[in-house]
């Protein structure tokens, strides 16, 4: 039982350069997030999903897609990165109806 | 909009002493947890709180839950330097049809011997 599993786990980009942020869970379950962390304020939620074909935005949504094609995997992309998202991301996940969330290991990406 | 503030950001103490994180939430909410993080770490969960009144302790921390006044404490007791970390509070509950956790800013805990 790996939990929530996120990569890579450090990533340097170059402004206006692409990636994905892959997470994936084991726990089936239904309920995956995405966050940033950056000093003092905390972890900002970016987008998340209730289910396979779902996704919502969150509080800080500008500059990010998701896709949720499956229940395991909630990747997070940056089509043109910018130093504003250089920042710590984390991926969580929870059983919906159920409390507690598993976070994962997290995603330090610096933008230059 | 559910916003969550914690106080204070920066906590400097002594080993031995006693002290409190406050955290403060502004709507209804279902649960409240308390988080800790190490430098370069990801979050460990510490304490889920459900119910008005609830309190939990697990060795020198001790978490506590006033729904009506919308506020949880942690209490820290006889502080030593390995709980030297910072501390998140996040209240998780449904906001405009959907279940989403909104943290605080965080709480920066330093002990010196």
């Amino acid at each position: 039982n790996a939990g929530v599993t996120q990569t890579p786990k450090f990533q340097v980009l170059k402004t206006g350069q692409s990636m994905t942020l892959q997470c994936a869970q084991d726990m089936n379950h239904e309920y995956m997030s995405w966050y940033r962390q950056d000093p003092g304020m905390g972890l900002r939620l970016i987008h998340y999903s209730v289910g396979a074909g779902i996704t919502d935005q969150g509080e800080v949504p500008n500059g990010y897609n998701v896709s949720r094609s499956t229940t395991e995997d909630f990747p997070l992309r940056l089509l043109s990165a910018a130093p504003s998202q250089t920042s710590v991301y984390f991926c969580a996940s929870s059983r919906t109806g159920y409390y507690g969330y598993t976070f994962g290991s997290g995603t330090r990406l610096t933008v230059v | 909009e559910l916003k969550v503030e914690q106080n204070p950001l920066f906590l400097s103490m002594q080993e031995g002493k006693n002290y409190t994180i406050y955290c403060n939430y502004s709507t209804t909410s279902d649960r409240l947890y308390w988080y800790r993080q190490d430098p370069g770490k990801s979050l460990e969960s510490l304490f889920v709180l459900l119910s008005n009144g609830a309190v939990k302790q697990e060795g020198r921390l001790m978490a506590s839950l006033d729904t009506k006044a919308r506020l949880s404490t942690l209490h820290i007791t006889a502080a030593v330097h390995d709980l030297s970390a910072t501390y998140f509070c996040a209240v998780d509950g449904l906001i405009q049809g959907a279940q989403k956790l909104v943290f605080g800013q965080g709480t920066r805990l330093t002990i010196n011997p």
